[in-house]
């Protein structure tokens, strides 16, 4: 899938800031992030419509979105935590109505030492 | 609200042998279904959604069931090859949540030896 990309697709993290990019090109309006700990499922982060924060789960506030457009989504992390290891997904639907399908990016994976 | 259990965890099978992870639900007011796989180190990629009106569901080599009254949804492999080999989540999202609200299964790991 080439049509939701994320960078960087690792990433290796002392306490130190960084930020995670993604970008789709589907058109679509709705964009989330979730985070895919070790053999569990995804978890909703953030989810965005046409670059208006909608939902917010409960997430550290050491993490923060932003939607520069409506194609493209970042998260920044600042003084990450071990329990922040984990895949990072990108995702974006059409809409943001139920039943909405999601299509998930590659993915960023996030090291913390 | 929704929860969704997955099972089995795990699974092995042979190549050409069938294989069927089940998931049960609890709100009666679920309405869309989704089967995501994914392959080690990779993305999830739909299989299949499935909506609340059809009861089977026809995919290339697999089959979603839908059984409303008892809330449980299930995805069988039918001659399973170990292309097939991967995870496997479900996801549940109500009628009516306000936003697009997904809830997945825990996973089941699939693995189809030769």
């Amino acid at each position: 899938n080439t049509k939701i990309t994320q960078s960087p697709r690792y990433l290796i993290l002392g306490r130190a800031n960084k930020s995670l990019e993604c970008e789709q090109h589907l058109g679509h309006n709705a964009m989330y992030w979730y985070k895919q700990s070790a053999e569990k499922p995804p978890e909703l982060m953030f989810l965005y419509n046409l670059k208006q924060l909608i939902r917010n789960e409960t997430v550290p506030s050491r993490f923060i979105p932003e939607c520069p457009d409506s194609s493209k989504l970042l998260l920044h992390i600042s003084a990450v935590d071990p329990e922040d290891s984990a895949v990072y997904f990108c995702a974006s639907s059409p809409g943001t109505g139920t039943g909405n399908t999601l299509y998930f990016g590659e993915g960023s994976r996030l090291i913390v030492v | 609200g929704e929860q969704v259990e997955q099972r089995p965890p795990h699974l092995s099978v042979r190549e050409g042998d069938s294989a069927v992870i089940t998931c049960t639900y609890t709100d009666p007011n679920s309405y869309y279904f989704f089967w995501y796989k994914q392959e080690p180190g990779a993305s999830l990629q739909l299989l299949m959604k499935v909506f609340s009106s059809t009861e089977i569901n026809e995919g290339q080599g697999f089959t979603v069931l839908l059984n409303k009254k008892d809330k449980r949804l299930s995805l069988n492999l039918t001659a399973a090859h170990p292309g097939d080999s991967a995870a496997y989540f479900c996801a549940v999202t109500p009628y009516d949540s306000g936003y697009n609200k997904l809830t997945f299964g825990k996973g089941t790991v699939l693995l189809v030896s030769p």
